[in-house]
């Protein structure tokens, strides 16, 4: 069955510090597709990217990098000099292709609640 | 400001009373899902139309229901409230279901409370 397990609850860090958030999935599928969504205190959920399961090429978006790994069925979001804005909750999700049932639907992680101090 | 809308924003019941949720996808968008985010069950799927047919179905009560009209807008029915049934409930929007599923994009969410 998929699944998706993000390990870290919660993680404080003091602002400029780099932040790893660790996001490990589970799937039968060979083509998937894994998200990374943000919620913002306010509580709405905000893109931030997504990956299929052909892509390993991590991602660079200025401060914001992605690290897929299918060997280790992982796909970890870094934070590079944290500030105080991107305290949040963090979720990772997956979406399995048609052939899998799913029909785009979204398996998401329990999220990481990152606090990042001034 | 992901373009898609939910009302009402908070909504605030008793048990066992009936209510309806709505959502209109951004322009252009034909899936419409929705989701149940609780504090002990996380972010959970509920259901999912494509272009007004029911395309997938998850973890969705026989209490709940829900459609998508001839115009994109879809309404979600909960009824028989419980004091479980208390969440944030999103709605999301992509261009397609399948068989390569796009971004969807968050609705900013009807905080439902039953007392």
């Amino acid at each position: 069955a998929q699944k998706v397990t993000q390990a870290q609850t919660e993680i404080s860090v003091v602002e400029k510090e780099d932040v790893t958030l660790d996001c490990v999935y589970e799937t039968r599928d060979t083509t998937y597709y894994l998200f990374w969504y943000k919620q913002p205190p306010s509580g709405e959920l905000v893109f931030l990217i997504r990956r299929n399961s052909f892509d390993e090429q991590n991602e660079i978006s200025g401060r914001y990098s992605w690290n897929f790994q299918k060997s280790t069925s992982s796909f970890n979001f870094t934070i590079t000099a944290s500030q105080v804005v991107d305290s949040a909750v963090y979720f990772c999700a997956l979406s399995e292709g048609a052939l899998g049932g799913s029909q785009g639907n979204l398996i998401f992680g329990k999220g990481t609640k990152l606090s990042v101090k001034p | 400001d992901s373009g898609v809308t939910q009302t009402p924003k908070h909504l605030i019941t008793a048990t066992g009373q009936r209510v309806t949720l709505r959502c209109s996808p951004r322009s252009g968008d034909l899936s419409v899902y929705w989701y149940q985010q609780s504090l002990d069950q996380g972010l959970q799927f509920l259901i999912q139309y494509y272009n007004g047919e029911e395309r997938a179905k998850g973890n969705i009560l026989e209490r709940f229901s829900a459609q998508q009209f001839p115009d994109l807008h879809s309404e979600l029915n909960l009824s028989s409230l419980e004091l479980g049934d208390s969440a944030l409930y999103f709605c999301a929007s992509s261009k397609v279901g399948t068989p390569s599923p796009n971004e969807q994009f968050f609705g900013p969410g009807t905080r439902l409370t039953v007392l």
